[in-house]
């Protein structure tokens, strides 16, 4: 099957700093990618849908500013947490989903635990 | 809108026993529906889906779902349950009538296998 990259699986970081959390397709194009955020035994709540070569689409309530969202090449989406506060940490997971619509399916990577001291 | 529900938290079943895991939706079109497994601290991973055709839809690990579109129901369902089917299930849901490339989750049911 379709085999999704996130890394880091895992990133402590101080207060006001910035991360970035790189999403890779390894075997086929993506179009789209998907990011999501999930608190602990709750369900994953779409952040925004990166498109690439285009501004990624924001959910509401999802701060732009603070979480940049890049996808430069049809196999690579990135995420930068920005100024990075306690309140940020979570699970981040981001998906893509194949550029054949046709399959209809997400293939998510292993996502990424967020620490904010 | 669209929108995934999934009524039970947790259940509960003893391994041999046949499981099933509820779904119910909400779409103002015509639905695709899937399901996910989530191992703890892990990305989903793609069990099966329903786009069109029969309404039993077989998928990995013996796994499988009947879409009811009287019921707007979508459970899933496997005969034997493993100690290793033990995991976080996502039940979720595209509505191809308001767009294409936004798929919503349910809240998860915890799938408990008891040995």
């Amino acid at each position: 099957g379709a085999v999704v990259s996130q890394h880091p699986s895992w990133v402590i970081c101080k207060s006001g700093t910035s991360v970035k959390i790189e999403c890779r397709s390894l075997d086929f194009q993506a179009t789209t990618m998907f990011w999501y955020r999930q608190f602990p035994k709750q369900s994953l709540m779409l952040m925004a849908t990166s498109n690439e070569g285009s501004k990624a689409t924001y959910e509401q309530g999802v701060e732009k500013d603070k979480f940049l969202i890049n996808h430069a090449s049809l196999t690579l989406s990135t995420l930068t947490v920005t100024s990075a506060h306690p309140e940020d940490s979570s699970f981040y997971i981001c998906s893509a989903m194949d550029r054949d619509w046709v399959k209809n399916i997400q293939y998510f990577g292993a996502g990424t635990r967020l620490s904010v001291l | 809108a669209q929108s995934v529900a999934q009524p039970e938290d947790q259940v509960n079943v003893a391994e041999g026993n046949p499981l099933t895991v509820k779904c119910t939706y909400s779409v103002s079109g015509n639905p695709y529906l899937f399901w996910y497994v989530q191992y703890p601290n892990r990305g989903l991973q793609f069990l099966l889906k329903y786009i069109t055709g029969d309404n039993l839809v077989k998928g990995s690990y013996g796994f499988e779902a009947e879409f009811n579109k009287s019921q707007t129901s979508f459970h899933l369902k496997k005969p034997s349950a493993l100690v290793s089917d033990s995991a976080l299930y996502f039940c979720a849901v595209r509505d191809i009538k308001t767009s294409y490339d936004k798929v919503i989750f349910g809240p998860g049911t915890s799938l408990s296998v008891i040995p």
